[in-house]
């Protein structure tokens, strides 16, 4: 598919715990975002990514969440340390160089027990 | 700063109805755009119609159509001859040019009754 894609789609860990999120953008994109959804809520930034520019990271909620991208491919989202309060979805997305329009993942699902 | 807000935290419509959803939104930038994102229960959230601020005609696609009043700050998304289809969360958000961060309301809960 020419979409978004995110693994996994939901990941079950225990609280203390490391977990890693992927996003593969669509191709060619060179921006890319990581937002986070908690219940019932909006979406909140974490973290932008553009071409080889120094990233975004003003959203990140504490020092155990951050993100790594490499070119234009994938990016990780590691959260260290897991909280019950990091259970949310966490959404991906990309967007070409000159436009507005952002194409979002499907999300991965996390739940911190 | 830059703040969304979506008032209405849900709303019902009537198959074939019309229903407006609402929106207002700060900012100090004049160059920006405006979005309606639709999130189905699949989560997937899907563009419905977005708006650059420079251009005073309002936005349309098909049944969506928005009201953009610019000195107001208000956003609001009319949807047209509802559909089951159209029962989902939508949100609405902001970003400052291009490749920039979007900031969302919290969203609005619409249900189409048949």
């Amino acid at each position: 598919g020419a979409g978004v894609s995110q693994s996994p789609s939901n990941k079950v860990t225990e609280k203390g715990k490391d977990v890693e999120l992927r996003c593969d953008p669509i191709s060619g994109h060179t921006a890319l975002y990581w937002y986070r959804q908690r219940l019932g809520q909006g979406l909140e930034f974490l973290i932008y990514f553009q071409g080889n520019s120094a990233p975004d990271k003003s959203g990140l909620p504490s020092d155990r969440f951050s993100a790594e991208r490499t070119g234009e491919s994938v990016s990780t989202l590691t959260i260290q340390r897991t909280q019950q309060e990091d259970s949310a979805v966490y959404l991906c997305a990309s967007s070409r160089p000159a436009g507005g329009e952002q194409f979002f993942g499907p999300g991965t699902r996390l739940t911190v027990l | 700063a830059q703040t969304v807000t979506q008032s209405q935290p849900e709303m019902s419509v009537q198959e074939a109805e019309t229903v407006t959803l609402s929106c207002t939104y700060d900012t100090s930038e004049n160059n920006y755009y405006l979005f309606w994102y639709k999130q189905p229960p699949s989560r997937q959230m899907i563009l419905v119609i977005r708006q650059e601020a420079y251009k005073q005609q309002n936005a349309t696609e098909n049944r969506f159509s928005v009201n953009f009043q610019k000195a107001a700050k208000s956003f609001s998304l009319k949807i047209s001859d509802s559909q089951l289809g159209d029962t989902a969360m939508y949100f609405c958000a902001l970003t400052h040019g291009a490749n920039s961060k979007l900031t969302f309301g919290k969203g609005i809960t619409l249900s189409v009754r048949p």
